[in-house]
């Protein structure tokens, strides 16, 4: 895993209620990456950091907001969680834009 | 537009014999090129990359891939396929000079006794 955890592993929560997963990340990697793996779509990334306090949205970030205050932690949160939000999520991390990432074991979110 | 296709879905070899998955991307330069695999529960794990250089790289656990500029193809194979390889393969692509890592929609791999 290369020091990256994820936390919750598995989250079941209701329909319009805030959720925050987060990232963690021991090894000083610049970028950090939140994806979502549904049946069908692959990994479809949702934001992505380049630094401290520097994000930027990726292909599905609707219904998602991140923040990186420091750099070893990446958060992900739904404001208002829906159904269409029930999926795997994966962190991951690399060190430059020319190096491989490396992957969390995913958070399973179910939404109610 | 800017993608990756995994033509394949699903593909079934029988143990023992060879495999081959498909990549093809849209970039307008060649951009970093990588292999992951993902076991049922599992992260994704890098089996191997391509930045620049000898067009054939190898990889973990026997397998390896061939870049194909004029081709815009970076295809995954392995000689003898084992059981143990029955997963989910990703191949994922990194713009050059850009932050994004775009990933493919994965090919499923079954292996037959």
């Amino acid at each position: 895993d290369a020091g990256i955890t994820q936390s919750p592993r598995h989250k079941v929560t209701e329909t319009g209620t805030p959720v925050t997963l987060r990232c963690h990340q021991t090894e000083n990697h610049r970028y950090m990456y939140w994806y979502r793996q549904d049946p069908g779509h692959g990994l479809r990334l949702i934001h992505y950091s380049y630094g401290v306090k520097d994000t930027d949205k990726g292909e599905v970030s609707d219904g998602y907001s991140v923040s990186r205050s420091k750099t070893e932690d990446f958060l992900l949160t739904l404001e208002s969680a829906t159904s269409s939000q029930t999926s795997v999520y994966f962190c991951a991390a690399r060190q430059g834009m020319n190096t491989e990432a490396f992957f969390g074991q995913g958070t399973r979110l179910t939404v109610v | 537009a800017q993608s990756v296709t995994q033509p394949d879905i699903h593909i079934t070899v029988s143990e023992g014999a060879s495999l081959e998955l498909r990549c093809n991307y849209s970039y307008g330069a060649t951009p970093y090129l990588f292999w992951y695999v993902q076991s049922p529960g599992q992260g994704l794990q890098l089996l191997l990359k391509y930045f620049s250089g000898d067009t054939l790289v190898q990889g973990i656990k026997g397998f390896e891939a061939e870049f194909k500029r004029s081709q815009s193809s970076f295809n995954l194979r392995k000689p003898s396929v084992h059981w143990s390889d029955a997963a989910e393969y990703f191949c994922a692509v990194g713009p050059q000079g850009r932050s994004t890592l775009t990933f493919g929609k994965g090919t499923m791999l079954l292996v037959s006794p």
